[in-house]
């Protein structure tokens, strides 16, 4: 079945470090790839998509592209802020309308 | 709305017992969907619905679990006999069609089953 493979946090990095979370997936046909973001005591929030190879999402700074070859879709930024702490999901939806998700990755910056 | 609301925020129940949790979503959205997310997981799919009916309910982990949407708006989501493993937060999302990825998300239901 399909899944989605996200590097364990909690990920602690200082204002201003480069920020990379990775996420691997599984999956059957063309996924189309997301990242979401939950902030402390908020909904989960839409930060950006690629629905075809090569594509890259951006937002806010952020950035992802889906390497099909090594079934990738990192996430990055090259200057992260306190305001990014949030906890990071990884998705996927291969047409089913249903979205699949890793387990998170929680980001925590420090001043 | 402005935004997909859930009711209530905060759930106690006791094991055995009926929950029904609500969801309202955003004005116009035809498609709504029900995600659970367990503590330190990510959101579970649970049932996609598109108007009126259920187009994928093939993330409901058992019969005790039942989602109904009668007017294509407000949704319910109706646990039968609680158990303690259901206990977690539970997440409605909806967006403008089945073809659109703008989900919004709502701010969950957190369900304790004691």
């Amino acid at each position: 079945g399909d899944s989605v493979t996200q590097m364990e946090g909690p990920v602690t990095l200082s204002e201003e470090a480069f920020l990379t979370i990775n996420c691997t997936y599984t999956a059957t046909g063309y996924p189309s790839l997301f990242w979401y973001v939950q902030y402390p005591g908020e909904g989960l929030q839409l930060l950006l998509k690629a629905t075809k190879a090569d594509d890259k999402g951006s937002n806010k700074g952020f950035e992802a592209t889906y390497r099909k070859e090594t079934t990738s879709f990192h996430l990055e930024k090259g200057s992260v802020q306190v305001s990014d702490s949030a906890v990071y999901f990884c998705a996927l939806d291969t047409g089913r309308r249903a979205l699949t998700f890793g387990s998170g990755t929680r980001l925590q910056v420090q001043p | 709305g402005a935004g997909v609301s859930q009711t209530p925020s905060n759930k106690v129940t006791e094991k055995g017992k009926y929950v029904e949790l609500r969801c309202d979503p955003i004005s116009g959205h035809t498609a709504l969907y029900w995600y659970r997310q367990s503590l330190g997981q990510g959101p579970e799919f649970l049932i996609y619905f598109q108007g009126t009916g259920a187009a994928d309910d093939s993330g409901l982990p058992n019969d005790r679990f039942f989602a109904v949407r009668p007017e294509g708006s407000v949704s319910t989501l109706k646990i039968q006999r609680t158990e303690r493993g259901d206990s977690a937060v539970y997440l409605c999302a909806s967006s403008q069609g089945p073809n659109n990825y703008g989900y919004t998300f709502g701010s969950g239901t957190r369900l304790t089953v004691v």
